[in-house]
C-alpha cells in the first residue's frame, strides 16, 4: 500500500519570503501522480500543483514549484513571495497511474501561517 | 461553471441515527469520490463511483454506503451513527476515472457532528 508522509505539522513564513514544505511517499510502482492541495479555512480543497512521475522536469505554477526526487521518493513544494492568502493547510497526495482509480492517498497535512 | 456542491453544509445527529449526504459534481463530470476528514486520521478515502457503479472502496465498515445516479449526482449514507463518525465529509469530481491527470475538484464538504 502507498503511504504519504508530511513530517512537519506546522510552519510559518514572513510575507514575501520563500518557504518549502516537505513530503515523502512510499510506493513500489514506477508510474504515478503527485499533488499538492491547499485547504483554507473555507474547507474547500484546491489543487495547487501536480507532477507526473514519468516527467523528470519539476512542475511550476506561478509562485509554486516542486522539487521532485523520484529515487528518494521526495516531493517538496516551494512557495515563493509568500502572500497572506497562502495561509492554509497543505496536503501532499499520491495517485496511482494504473488501475483506473481516482483514489488519492493523502499525507496528514501541514498548517502554514503567513506573518505580515 | 458551478463547482462541486455538497449539501447540507452542516449536520447534527445523535448516536444510532442514520444520515444521507449529497454531492452534485461539476457539469460533465462523471466520476465522484468521497473522503472522510478527521483531526486524528486525516483524509481517508471512502469510495468512488463512475457510471452509477462503485469502482473502489476504502477500509470502512458496511455502515458506510453510497450510490451514484444517472445524472452523476452521488449520495453517501451512514447508518447507526457512532460518535467517531463526526467528521468533515468531502466529495470530489472529475471527468473520468484514472485516465491521465484529470484533476479532481472538491466541494466544501459536509460537517457532520454526532452527539
Amino acid at each position: 500500500a502507498q503511504t504519504v508522509t508530511q513530517s512537519q505539522p506546522e510552519m510559518s513564513v514572513q510575507e514575501a519570503e520563500t518557504v518549502t514544505l516537505s513530503c515523502t511517499y512510499d510506493t513500489s510502482e514506477s508510474d504515478y501522480y503527485l499533488f499538492w492541495y491547499k485547504q483554507p479555512p473555507s474547507r474547500q480543497m484546491i489543487l495547487v500543483i501536480r507532477q507526473e512521475a514519468y516527467k523528470q522536469q519539476n512542475a511550476t505554477e506561478n509562485r509554486f514549484s516542486v522539487n521532485f526526487q523520484k529515487a528518494a521518493k521526495s516531493f517538496s513544494l516551494k512557495i515563493s513571495d509568500s502572500q497572506l492568502g497562502d495561509a492554509a493547510m497543505y496536503f501532499c497526495a499520491y495517485r496511482r497511474a494504473q488501475g483506473g482509480s481516482e483514489k488519492l492517498v493523502f499525507g496528514k497535512g501541514m498548517k502554514l501561517t503567513v506573518n505580515p | 461553471k458551478a463547482g462541486v456542491t455538497q449539501t447540507p453544509r452542516y449536520l447534527i445527529k445523535t448516536r444510532g441515527q442514520q444520515v444521507t449526504l449529497s454531492c452534485s459534481p461539476i457539469s460533465g463530470h462523471r466520476s465522484v469520490s468521497w473522503y472522510q476528514q478527521t483531526p486524528g486520521q486525516g483524509l481517508q478515502f471512502l469510495f468512488e463511483y463512475f457510471s452509477e457503479t462503485q469502482r473502489n472502496k476504502g477500509n470502512f465498515p458496511g455502515r458506510f454506503s453510497g450510490r451514484q445516479f444517472s445524472n452523476s449526482r452521488s449520495e453517501m449514507n451512514v447508518s447507526t451513527l457512532e460518535l467517531g463518525d463526526s467528521a468533515l465529509y468531502l466529495c470530489a469530481s472529475s471527468l473520468s476515472p484514472g485516465q491521465g491527470v484529470y484533476i479532481q475538484y472538491f466541494g466544501a464538504g459536509t460537517r457532520l457532528s454526532v452527539l
